[in-house]
């Protein structure tokens, strides 16, 4: 079956700085996808970055990118120069056919 | 406006209450979702639906129903609400499920609390 990890439940980082937010994930099947997405406060689901298991080079999006390493199953979400809007949750996602399977998500709280 | 739409934002309901949420989007997607979100637990999928009239269950389907005739709405009915049915609620949508890089966008969510 099919998992996502994420092992930081909480991350801080100062205003301005890169953050590193972990995933690792497993499944079988040679094909798949990841993808992050942010929860503020307000609680929408926000799309943020896609990746691709075929993609030769990793996703970017404005200051968000994704470090694609597939021998070690780790997708992990690069935020550079981060905001005060950038506090809120983050979730990595894998899709499963038809549903969206979710890490626990990491808290990330930017300080001035 | 141009998304996906759910409504009510917030509900407060009873045990035993029918209660219904409601879900809109604009894009023609084909593929519509049902999501809950609880603490501990993530994001589970309660069904989707592949077109209009087509649904099928998700990995949490107990207690909900649903019905698609539009492809652009989806609701979810709680036949009668149980407290374990205090949740939030995410609607979402996509063009299609084949290929790894369809992406599923998600509505705003209905915050239901049952007393």
């Amino acid at each position: 079956a099919q998992k996502i990890t994420q092992t930081q439940p909480g991350m801080f980082v100062q205003e301005k700085e890169a953050v590193t937010l972990d995933c690792t994930y497993d499944t079988s099947d040679p094909s798949y996808g990841l993808f992050w997405y942010k929860q503020p406060s307000s609680g929408e689901m926000i799309f943020l970055i896609y990746q691709g298991s075929y993609d030769q080079q990793n996703a970017t999006e404005g200051r968000y990118s994704l470090n694609f390493q597939k021998a070690r199953k780790s997708a992990n979400l690069v935020i550079s120069a981060s905001q005060l809007g950038d506090s809120a949750m983050y979730f990595c996602a894998m899709r499963d056919y038809n549903k969206l399977i979710f890490g626990a998500g990491t808290r990330l709280a930017v300080h001035p | 406006d141009a998304g996906i739409t759910q409504s009510p934002r917030y509900k407060i309901t009873e045990t035993g209450r029918q209660v219904t949420l409601m879900c809109h989007q604009t894009w023609s997607h084909s593929y519509m979702f049902w999501y809950r979100q609880d603490l501990g637990h993530g994001l589970r999928l309660i069904y989707y639906s592949a077109a209009a009239d087509i649904t099928d269950k998700g990995e949490v389907p107990d207690g909900y129903v649903v019905s698609r005739s539009k492809t652009e709405n989806f609701p979810l009915t709680l036949e009668s609400a149980t407290r374990s049915q205090t949740s939030v609620y995410f609607c979402a949508s996509s063009e299609s499920v084949v290929s790894s890089t369809d992406t599923q966008y998600f509505g705003p969510g209905t915050r239901l609390t049952v007393l």
